[in-house]
Formats: C-alpha cells, sequence, structure tokens
C-alpha cells in the first residue's frame, strides 16, 4: 500500500524557469495539502485542495505559484518564473476525510533548488 | 497568520535519558498531532491528540492535550540514538475541521552514545 508519492524528490531550475511538483495521494484520499519548508523552519499551508476544487489557497502566493487536483491524475503544485527565494522542500499531504481527526500522511517531499 | 510556539528549539542530551518537549498557542485547538521528521524525509505522525485532558502513549512516546486546549506536550522516555530528528507539533483550529493543520517550527533531538 503506497503512501504519498512526491516527484521529483529534487528539481533543480534557473531562474525564470518553471517548476512542476506532483503529488499522487495515499490510495483512498482525496485531500490533497501542500507545504513549503524553508531550512532550519516548520511546515507553511500553501493550499488544499479536493479532486477538481481549490478548497483554501491562503497560503499561497498570488503571483507565479498555481496549484490543481484533477479529476484524473495526480496533484500539480506549479511554480512559474522562479526565483532564488523559491528554493525550498515541498511537501504534499493527503487526508481521506475533510470532517474529524486532522491527520495528514506526508510524502518525503520535492526539494527545489533554483540557481 | 496564527502560530504555534514550540520549544525547546533544540536540544542534546545522552542516550537514556528523558525528553519533554511543549506547544503553546493563544487560540483554542480541537486536535493537536506530534510529528517527527528524519533528514531528506517528510513528517511522520508519531500520536494524535482529540480531547482536552487525552494523555496518549506509542511505545516510549506520551503526549498530552492540554485542558485548556491550548497547548500540548510530547515525552520521550530512556532516548535512543534512532531518536534523533526534528519534531513538529502540528494543531488544527477548533470550529475548523477540514482546514489544514498548523505547525510549529519543530525541537531538534540530538542524542549522544
Amino acid at each position: 500500500n503506497a503512501g504519498v508519492m512526491q516527484n521529483p524528490r529534487h528539481l533543480v531550475r534557473r531562474r525564470g524557469q518553471e517548476a512542476r511538483l506532483r503529488c499522487s495521494p495515499m490510495k483512498g484520499h482525496s485531500h490533497v495539502y501542500w507545504y513549503r519548508q524553508l531550512p532550519e523552519e516548520g511546515l507553511k499551508f500553501m493550499v488544499y485542495l479536493q479532486k477538481e476544487n481549490i478548497i483554501d489557497e491562503s497560503g499561497m502566493p498570488k503571483e507565479r505559484f498555481s496549484a490543481e487536483f484533477p479529476k484524473e491524475g495526480p496533484s500539480i503544485l506549479r511554480i512559474q518564473q522562479v526565483v532564488r527565494g523559491d528554493s525550498a522542500a515541498y511537501f504534499c499531504a493527503s487526508s481521506p476525510t475533510v470532517i474529524g481527526t486532522g491527520e495528514l500522511f506526508f510524502g518525503e517531499g520535492s526539494r527545489l533548488t533554483v540557481l | 497568520g496564527q502560530q504555534l510556539n514550540q520549544s525547546p528549539q533544540s536540544m542534546f542530551i545522552q542516550e537514556g535519558e528523558d525528553v519533554s518537549m511543549n506547544c503553546t498557542s493563544s487560540s483554542i485547538f480541537n486536535t493537536w498531532l506530534w510529528y517527527k521528521q528524519d533528514p531528506g524525509e517528510g513528517p511522520v505522525l508519531l500520536i494524535a491528540l482529540y480531547k482536552a485532558g487525552e494523555l496518549t502513549s506509542n511505545g516510549r512516546l506520551t503526549a498530552q492535550f492540554g485542558i485548556t486546549r491550548k497547548d500540548s506536550f510530547l515525552n520521550i522516555s530512556a532516548s535512543i540514538p534512532s531518536d534523533v530528528g526534528i519534531y513538529f507539533c502540528a494543531g488544527q483550529l477548533r470550529g475548523q475541521a477540514g482546514t489544514a493543520l498548523i505547525f510549529g517550527k519543530g525541537t531538534t533531538l540530538s542524542v549522544s552514545s
């Protein structure tokens, strides 16, 4: 039973390029959350999605960042025209239901380095 | 935004010692969770707490949901080298089921043998 799968694990981009990070939630999970982690920092919430819907994007920068979770396929976090400050670890988490426990199960992260 | 104050920021202990860390907030939480993150990995859930006053154990780990709903602590007894890592508290605000978890900044634990 696979856990939350993220790819790529490591991504290097030059300033101005686009970064696409993918996340497949655990089987049976329909809720996906994206978090960003800077060195020596905790996890900062970015966006919460259900299939085909963005539920809460209050933590996501208004410019250059977008996320989707289509009916078929993984969730995608897209960063356009990357800048050095976008270098971070991006974690995806999933949960089976919106009601109740709040338990999230995390993937191993995608580490973006912007040169 | 909402903040969780987690302390201490780091700890350096000897193998076999007990460890305690805690999280506090000015807001009331429905759920408190404790995660551990190993280097280069994602956080892994250790303990989840759902009721004020609840005390839950998972092996050598014990965590409690504070009576005021504004704090939680995690204890690790008889630490071993593999306990090394970053421990995060996380909470879900009361009345906001389905919202994302808020995380503390973490406690980095180092264990020397």
